[in-house]
């Protein structure tokens, strides 16, 4: 079975240009979440989204959006970058707790975004 | 504020050596994992407790939920250098929303 295929595995943009990524999650996992990561503040969450709607939000500012396919992929976008935004962004997929017990969320590799 | 706090925040250890990893709240969760990543990658999940008392090893790790589901360990005997990495700990509580430990960077020294 696939994991999350998160694309691409590097970025690097300029301040004020504007980035998506890309997150493929596992077969039949309709729950998909976004994480930030940065050495100081640690795995900070973005948001979740489950079956093309935005379930819960975390609290980042209006330039981080995303959104869901009807197949699950997700895309997050961020809009007039800024070098705070540098950091490693995370993809987790994870089952219902209806569809299979237990939460878990499976991580891809991350997206490496730096702004410069 | 984090709602789950790790301890110790860094930890150095020769190998062979013995450690706890602990992660701590005062929020309930139904249940509770630990993840082990590597520099530039992502999380890798270790294990998923459910019941409070619960103690799962997984070969030298040991991972043990509170009685009460508000806090959780991870044990490693006999650390190797395989070991190294930064361990997290997440809990859910409802949906699936995780909220995530502050997370403590294991390095083990050959």
């Amino acid at each position: 079975k696939a994991g999350v295929t998160q694309t691409p595995r590097y970025l690097i943009k300029t301040r004020g240009q504007q980035v998506t990524l890309s997150c493929s999650p596992i077969s039949g996992h309709r729950s998909v979440s976004w994480y930030q990561q940065t050495p100081g503040q640690g795995l900070q969450f973005l948001f979740e989204y489950f079956s093309e709607t935005q379930r819960n939000k975390g609290n980042f500012p209006g330039r981080f959006s995303g959104r869901q396919f009807s197949n699950s992929r997700s895309e997050m976008n961020v809009s007039t970058l800024e070098l705070g935004d540098s950091a490693l962004y995370l993809c987790a997929s994870s089952l219902e707790p209806g569809q299979g017990g237990i939460t878990e969320a499976f991580f891809g590799q991350g997206t490496r975004l730096t702004v410069v | 504020t984090q709602l789950l706090e790790q301890s110790p925040q860094f930890l150095s250890i020769q190998e062979g050596e013995n450690l706890t990893v602990y992660c701590n709240s005062s929020s309930v969760f139904s249940s509770l994992q630990w993840y082990r990543q590597e520099p530039g990658e992502g999380p890798v999940l270790l294990v998923t407790v459910v019941t409070g008392g619960e103690v799962k090893k997984l070969k030298r790790l040991t991972f043990q939920f509170g009685d009460a589901r508000k806090d959780s360990s991870l044990h490693i005997t006999a650390a190797q250098t395989g070991d190294t990495g930064l361990y997290l700990c997440a809990g859910s509580r409802t949906g699936n929303q995780f909220y995530f430990g502050t997370g403590t960077s294991l390095t083990v020294i050959p």
